[in-house]
């Protein structure tokens, strides 16, 4: 059965501090997208990969970084974390492809930061 | 600039109702494609159909079926009988293409379906 799977569902953290989103899937997927989810906005793309090593801004990059050093990871790095990230992540990828390919996702990472 | 709206933020029916849900995108692109997602209350969002820009035939999946009208720029999804397990929040996409074979997909806001039994 193919898998995004996200290393935590439910977070909390607290102001200022650092926090790390794993991602891993296993259908050897060139793409990869990390989304946050809030009531009303939709998915907004914070930060995608095509490759490894390689990294583009979504349109909300701002106090968000990302990682991809093995293709089948991709992480989401909050360096200091504020209240207005609370919200729910969502991890995806999909296959590179001449016809776009749909997005696989994860179950999501709730976080709170207090 | 890419786009898609979904201007029904919530609709609620009573169970064996059918119900349409909207879906109006802007793109730039000549080639493009469309989607659906269903994310049930557990989270996860499950794919359901992917269109292509070239490809405008409606599309019927049991009781799911799809209207690609190109000259409107919608992409309208429809439930016959609804039933309480199609309670969901349903969200629409649109692809932009990038360099070759990478794509952002742009998603609507999102509609609150709640079938009532």
């Amino acid at each position: 059965d193919v898998k995004v799977t996200q290393s935590s569902r439910y977070l909390v953290k607290r102001t200022g501090e650092k926090v790390f989103l794993e991602c891993v899937q296993d259908m050897d997927h060139e793409n990869m997208f990390w989304y946050r989810q809030d009531p009303g906005l939709g998915l907004r793309l914070i930060y995608f990969s095509y490759d490894v090593k390689m990294k583009e801004k979504g349109d909300i990059p701002e106090g968000y970084s990302v990682s991809r050093e093995k293709k089948e990871r991709f992480s989401l790095i909050l360096e200091s974390a504020s209240t207005n990230q609370t919200s729910m992540y969502l991890c995806a990828s999909s296959k590179a492809t001449v016809n776009t390919g749909e997005l696989f996702f994860g179950e999501g990472s709730r976080l709170t930061v207090l | 600039a890419q786009k898609v709206t979904q201007a029904q933020t919530e609709i609620s029916v009573v169970e064996k109702e059918d119900v349409t849900l909207d879906c109006v995108y802007e793109t730039r692109d000549t080639t493009y494609y469309l989607f659906w997602y269903k994310q049930p209350p557990s989270g996860e969002l499950v794919f359901l159909i992917r269109r292509n820009s070239f490809d405008e035939q409606n599309e019927i999946s049991g009781r799911y079926s799809w209207n690609f009208q190109k000259s409107t720029s919608s992409f309208n999804f429809t439930i016959t009988a609804s039933q309480v397990v199609d309670s969901a929040v349903y969200f629409c996409a649109l692809s932009e293409g990038l360099i070759a074979g990478t794509y952002k997909y742009i998603f609507g806001t999102g509609t609150r379906l709640k079938v009532l039994a």
